[in-house]
């Protein structure tokens, strides 16, 4: 069964330095990954995806992340953390069914 | 241009009564998803379709839920006789290609079953 860890509850980083939000996956498979981002009382906000090609992928605000087949790790990362970064990230991978299978979360805070 | 829309926004109900929460997908979108959000469960799937099919709704929690979309396009989650722990954030999503392209989420009915 597809899966997904995300082994930080909380990434404290300053802002202005690089930040990364950790993530493994589980699947029989080629993987299709997913970051997704949920500020406060909002809905979830897609990222970037992975579904094949270039291991490093870029998404939205300056985010990217690094497929890694033999570590199974899909990471978020950022060269330089904003204050409005702060929120929760979510790694997801796709379900048999077509739908999303999410990681717990991981909450980022960027501090000034 | 429109995205997903949800209502209601939020919704209060009496343990035993229905509910019945609706869906707006973005236009043209074949697929749509619905999630639960909760504080000790997380990010749940519940169930999925595919232009006006439901092929499997073996993610929906009990016989209490359902759900139905209509055209195409609107969708709506009934639960019945509604208990505590049906307490949750419900989120729905679309996206235009079943499990290929990014979903794109609404902003969630929040349901508090006192």
């Amino acid at each position: 069964a597809q899966s997904v860890a995300q082994p930080e509850d909380q990434v404290n980083v300053a802002e202005g330095n690089p930040l990364t939000v950790k993530c493994t996956y589980s699947v029989s498979g080629n993987p299709y990954l997913f970051w997704y981002v949920q500020y406060p009382n909002r809905g979830l906000q897609f990222l970037l995806k992975y579904i094949t090609g270039d291991n490093l992928v870029k998404g939205s605000y300056g985010f990217e992340a690094e497929f890694n087949k033999s570590q199974t790790s899909f990471h978020l990362k950022k060269p330089s953390a904003l204050v409005s970064d702060s929120a929760l990230y979510f790694c997801a991978v796709r379900g048999s069914q077509g739908n999303l299978i999410f990681g717990k979360g991981t909450k980022l805070s960027v501090k000034p | 241009g429109a995205g997903v829309s949800q209502s209601p926004s939020n919704k209060v109900t009496e343990k035993g009564k229905d509910v019945e929460l609706r869906c707006d997908p973005i236009s043209g979108h074949t697929a749509l998803y619905w999630y639960r959000q909760s504080l000790g469960q997380g990010l749940e799937f519940l169930i999925y379709f595919q232009g006006n099919s439901a092929p499997d709704k073996s993610g929906l929690p009990s016989d209490r839920f359902s759900a139905e979309r209509t055209g195409g396009s609107v969708s709506t989650l009934t639960i019945q006789r509604t208990q505590q722990e049906d307490s949750a954030v419900y989120l729905c999503a679309s996206s235009f290609i079943l499990g290929l392209d990014e979903q794109y989420f609404g902003p969630g009915t929040r349901l508090t079953v006192t």
